[in-house]
């Protein structure tokens, strides 16, 4: 079972683009990379999913070194509402291999 | 198409009573799971089912806690008799398939229903 090292909280003001680093040194060959968003008084709410290289969508960006030992979640130009908890998650997620962290608190100020 | 729908979203209670919490499903997925998060503990997976049949409760904290899946689109989490440290936000979700996994299907959460147990 990967575990997941990601920084406690950053903070950013609107209009930058915000890098949220996760480590997971042993992560296992077949094992996804998958990040979630969590605001206050809802659920978690999936982000973005990969396993190598480079994933983009609507919301966010996830990049993926060769080693696959960490990877970075990008999201650009944020506003206040991205203020949130952002999970990083590795591995087949839902059964007991699941394990939600503490996450990373972003604070977006004005 | 709806989210995945929970009830009530907030229950206050006494210590000892029984409490219900309900878990409608999005249609079609056919993986639904129950969490409990607290700010000391973070979420913890309690139990989750695939097809109506629980696969795994070894997250259930306790006897107390009891959960069932009469149907597709229908779940219930009963704690009896709760306690204080009961009280947490209790969430619901559902999927295709476990993320990450062959199928690789993200969770789909509901906004959670706030439990206090006085």
């Amino acid at each position: 079972l990967a575990k997941t090292t990601q920084p406690i909280s950053m903070d950013s003001y609107e209009g930058q683009e915000v890098n949220i680093t996760c480590s997971h040194n042993n992560i296992a060959t077949n094992d996804y990379i998958t990040w979630y968003q969590q605001f206050p008084s809802q659920g978690p709410r999936f982000i973005i999913q990969g396993y190598k290289t480079k994933v983009t969508n609507e919301v966010a960006s996830l990049f993926i070194p060769a080693d696959r030992k960490s990877s970075t979640l990008s999201l650009p130009r944020v506003s206040l509402s991205d203020t949130a908890v952002y999970y990083c998650l590795v591995g087949e997620t839902g059964g007991f291999k699941t394990i939600f962290g503490a996450g990373t608190r972003l604070f977006v100020k004005a | 198409d709806a989210g995945v729908i929970q009830s009530p979203r907030h229950e206050v209670t006494e210590m000892g009573q029984e409490v219900t919490l309900r878990c409608k499903p999005i249609s079609g997925h056919d993986y639904l799971f129950w969490y409990r998060q607290t700010m000391m503990r973070g979420l913890e997976l309690l139990i989750y089912f695939n097809n109506n049949v629980p696969i795994d409760d070894s997250g259930m904290p306790e006897d107390r806690f009891s959960a069932k899946m009469p149907n597709a689109s229908f779940s219930t989490l009963k704690i009896q008799p709760s306690e204080p440290r009961d009280s947490a936000v209790y969430f619901c979700a559902s999927s295709l398939g476990l993320t990450g996994g062959r199928r690789n299907q993200p969770q789909h959460f509901g906004d959670g229903t706030r439990l206090s147990i006085l």
